[in-house]
């Protein structure tokens, strides 16, 4: 079955400190892909996605993911974290052949330490 | 410009009951996905109404039935609740159906099944 899987359940780091959170999925087609971010009391919002084009994305926030098609990742990264990005990231895939479905991943819980 | 709006917020229920949650898209919205997360857990998929139809359905068992209005608004509607049936019921709104569309989520209903 396909699946999502973030490794990392809970990351915790200081103002000013590099991010970088894993995402890695099962599935050998033709996939979209999406970060989505759940800021305390808020609901999901999307972060960034990927369709097609450049494997290096920009998003909201200051947020970026890279496609590695290669290793099934899409990896989010921002190089300097402030207090305000302390939420909840989830990683989903979009499967080309099953529509609007979303497949999620566990989640990743980002605190960040003034 | 109203996002994706959910009724009730927080919703009690005994075993065996049923119970139904409502959702309004966002705007311009078509389209209406419905997701259970589990404490802890991502979203999972249970179904997407477009044009009053489901058309794509999760790994979720028929207690589980929906319906879309023509208004666009949908209602998730569980029968003979189940303690594991305790989550956050999440509804997303897009433009169309396919692989393409961006969701957009609502807060969410808790559910809670004692």
């Amino acid at each position: 079955a396909q699946s999502v899987s973030q490794h990392n359940h809970h990351v915790i780091l200081s103002e000013a400190a590099s991010l970088e959170l894993g995402c890695n999925y099962s599935y050998g087609g033709t996939v979209n892909l999406f970060w989505y971010v759940q800021y305390p009391g808020q609901h999901l919002q999307l972060l960034l996605k990927y369709f097609s084009g450049d494997p290096l994305v920009k998003g909201i926030k200051g947020f970026e993911a890279e496609f590695i098609k290669s290793k099934f990742s899409f990896n989010l990264r921002k190089p300097s974290v402030q207090w305000s990005d302390t939420a909840e990231y989830f990683c989903a895939v979009n499967l080309y052949n099953q529509g609007g479905k979303l497949i999620f991943g566990q989640g990743t819980e980002l605190s960040v330490k003034p | 410009d109203a996002g994706v709006t959910q009724s009730p917020t927080h919703l009690i229920k005994t075993r065996g009951q049923q119970v139904t949650l409502r959702c309004s898209p966002k705007s311009g919205h078509d389209t209406v996905s419905w997701y259970q997360q589990a404490l802890g857990q991502g979203p999972q998929f249970i179904f997407q109404y477009y044009e009053e139809e489901e058309r794509q359905r999760g790994n979720f068992p028929d207690r589980f039935s929906g319906h879309q209005f023509p208004n666009y608004s949908s209602e998730l509607n569980v029968n003979a609740l189940l303690l594991g049936d305790s989550a956050l019921y999440l509804c997303a709104s897009s433009d169309q159906t396919g692989v393409f569309s961006e969701q957009y989520f609502g807060p969410g209903t808790r559910l809670t099944v004692t």
